[in-house]
């Protein structure tokens, strides 16, 4: 059975800095790998996708990168903002299913 | 703006009544998700439907039932309240898998927090 880890389960860091949150995956035969944010008691808003073929995605200050055979993705975070505080989601999708596994997230606080 | 809208962000219901928490999107997208999301538990699936009248158990489908009827509604049926299904529940959308061309793959809904009592 899948399994979704992310590390570190909480962040704190002074706005400006760039950052890395980890997530890796015990199956490598995902389909895809999603990244979500989810701000305090609201739902989950969809950050980048990477299909299993990819390596890697950009939005705006946003990357996140696939290494599907090590079980690996990272999200890296450039010029962090207060506005970036939130809890982030890393989900996979695996080959066999339209389901996805998430991770337990990473609560990030930029403070300013 | 492309939408899944589930309808009440807050329940409060009594333990052993029926409940329903309806959810609707608006991308003709035909697979529709049940979680529920707890602390420390993370997000946990509990039902899926692929296509109208269709429905699969995800991995927690103990003490509740789905409905589709319609390819834009599904609906997650709690048949007798219990306080361990107070949660916060997130409904989702998502094009089959070999269409999923969109850059944002699943599109969530706002959540519904249910509290039992």
């Amino acid at each position: 059975k899948q399994e979704v880890t992310q590390i570190p389960a909480a962040l704190s860091v002074p706005e400006g800095e760039n950052l890395v949150l980890n997530c890796s995956f015990t199956d490598s035969a995902i389909y895809n790998l999603q990244w979500f944010r989810q701000d305090p008691g609201k739902g989950l808003t969809s950050l980048l996708l990477i299909q299993s073929s990819q390596r890697e995605q950009t939005s705006g200050r946003l990357n996140a990168s696939l290494d599907k055979s090590s079980g690996r993705s990272t999200l890296y975070i450039a010029a962090s903002q207060p506005g970036d505080s939130a809890t982030y989601l890393c989900a996979v999708q695996n080959s066999g299913y339209s389901t996805l596994t998430f991770g337990k997230g990473t609560m990030l606080l930029v403070s300013p | 703006d492309v939408k899944v809208t589930q309808s009440s962000r807050y329940l409060v219901k009594r333990t052993g009544e029926k409940v329903f928490l309806e959810c609707v999107q608006d991308m003709d997208h035909e697979n529709m998700f049940w979680y529920r999301q707890d602390p420390g538990l993370g997000l946990r699936l509990i039902y899926f439907s692929y296509d109208v009248k269709m429905k699969e158990k995800g991995d927690i489908p103990e003490g509740y039932s789905v409905s589709r009827e319609k390819k834009e509604r599904f609906s997650l049926i709690l048949e007798s309240a219990s306080t361990n299904q107070t949660s916060m529940y997130l409904c989702a959308s998502s094009l089959p898998r070999g269409r999923t061309g969109t850059l944002y793959g699943y599109t969530f809904g706002s959540g519904t927090r249910l509290t039992v009592v």
